[in-house]
């Protein structure tokens, strides 16, 4: 059975950092694009960054880039987002999401809420 | 960035009804569009992939169709557990994008 399941999660101050993981079961992850998608708080959803199955290529949207990171550790079918210079606005649910077929999001992980406040 | 609207927002549905959803892109994304439902306090589940493709597992009431810009999720005889919001989302270009999303509300 796939299974996602994220952590790492908590509150942090604005300008702090975060890492969060995801660690993967039931399938190979290197076989897979894998993404990060955000839901802020009775919000819809966002795409924030996906990374290739070997991690040469790595996509972010623009409000991240150049705070956020992504990487992956296939040997341990492990995921994480690195968040630097958190802001208010990263307040949200962070799910990591399988990109199957057609690139359609086909498994996700629980979530793992993001608070960023003083 | 390709912007996704959905309509309507918000529908109040008897069971046993029929459903529309609505998908319009900004520009042409061929069949690169997939639909999600999220229940309260849950993470998105896939449902149709590729416009028309349903996912494993999910109830054949459920269908898509649509190519280009304008794109449609059907639930054939509502029931009482479709009460949830539906997504849909792009994977035509980066940055992926989603519609806002429309909450069916089962009267």
């Amino acid at each position: 059975e796939v299974q996602l399941a994220e952590s790492g999660g908590g509150l942090v101050q604005p300008g702090g950092s975060l890492r969060l993981s995801c660690e993967a079961s039931g399938f190979m992850s290197s076989s897979y694009w894998m993404s990060w998608v955000r839901q802020a708080p009775g919000k819809g959803l966002e795409w924030v960054a996906n990374i290739k199955q070997d991690g040469s290529e790595k996509y972010y949207v623009d409000p991240v880039k150049g705070r956020f990171t992504i990487s992956r550790d296939n040997a341990k079918n492990s995921l994480h987002l690195q968040m630097n210079s958190l802001r208010a606005e990263d307040t949200a649910v962070y799910y990591c999401a399988r990109e199957g077929n057609r690139k359609a999001f086909d498994y996700w992980g629980q979530g793992t809420l993001v608070t960023v406040s003083s | 960035e390709i912007v996704l609207t959905q309509s309507p927002d918000f529908q109040s549905v008897t069971p046993k009804e029929k459903v529309t959803i609505t998908c319009r892109a900004s520009q042409s994304i061929g069949s690169s569009l997939h639909w999600y439902q999220q229940k309260p306090d849950q993470s998105p589940k896939l449902l149709i992939k590729y416009a028309s493709q349903s996912f494993s597992g999910v109830p054949s009431r459920f269908s898509g169709s649509g190519s280009g810009t304008d794109f449609t999720l059907t639930i054939n005889g509502l029931e009482a557990e479709d009460a949830a919001t539906y997504f849909c989302h792009q994977s035509s270009s980066l940055p992926y994008t989603f519609g806002q999303g429309t909450k069916l509300e089962i009267k």
